[in-house]
């Protein structure tokens, strides 16, 4: 089955480089997205292409790909930062049927 | 600028129906393919559906396939989600997103979100 996992957590102090990452078979074949959810409101994407920066998206924000394993690192990590990050990709069977990983709360304090 | 905004959501009873709206603007509605998903409360985000530009091509997740049915109406620029037998485990935000991708059947990722609309499912 087309699973994606992801660590429940991750805490850093400000300033420091978080780390966050997103395991899946299929990640060998497709690409990941990184979206942000604040506390209330929609997600928003910060990755795209395992490695692109949307416009309005901090330098800080980067990512990675090895294997079957996608890493989305915030280096220089804000209090502003804070959220669910979650990883998105889809099937590589052919059939779309999009995948979400269980989400990692970031803390930044 | 691009905006999407949903409608519809509300207290539905099992087993009866629920139609969510998603109006979108600022962008040619037309060209693109879009998506439903849900966040059921304190949980993680969940893909239901996706259709293409075109309207031909149509997936749905497992977990609402045969009861959940979605179109867009390129007219009126909305995207609907018609959701049948509902359940409780039905219960969630559902946000419409539009897709990165323009004029293909081949989906990509969601570059533009809504606000999201709560249905909850009780009786």
């Amino acid at each position: 089955s087309h699973e994606l996992t992801q660590p429940p957590s991750v805490s850093v102090s400000p300033g420091q480089t978080a780390t966050i990452t997103c395991s899946g078979d299929a990640l060998a074949r497709k690409y990941a997205y990184w979206y942000q959810q604040k506390s209330g409101q929609a997600p928003v994407l910060v990755l795209f292409d395992d490695n692109e920066r949307p416009s309005g998206i901090p330098e800080r924000f980067s990512g990675s790909i090895s294997g079957t394993t996608a890493t989305l690192t915030v280096r220089g990590a804000q209090v502003e930062d804070e959220g669910d990050y979650y990883c998105y990709s889809t099937d590589p069977s052919g059939n779309h049927i999009g995948k979400f990983g269980g989400g990692t709360k970031l803390t930044v304090l | 600028q691009v905006q999407l905004v949903e409608s519809g959501g509300g207290v539905g009873q099992p087993g009866r129906s629920l139609r969510l709206s998603c109006e979108g603007s600022g962008f040619r509605f037309s060209s693109y393919g879009m998506h439903w998903v849900r966040q059921a409360p304190g949980k993680g985000l969940e893909w239901v559906s996706s259709i293409s530009y075109d309207g031909s091509s149509k997936f749905y997740a497992d977990s609402v396939k045969g009861r959940f049915t979605i179109s867009k109406d390129t007219f009126k620029n909305t995207l609907y989600l018609d959701m049948d037998t509902l359940r409780a485990e039905d219960t969630a935000v559902y946000y419409c997103a539009r897709d990165r991708n323009i004029e293909t059947t081949l989906f990509d990722f969601f570059d533009h979100w809504g606000h999201g609309t709560l249905v909850t499912v009780s009786s």
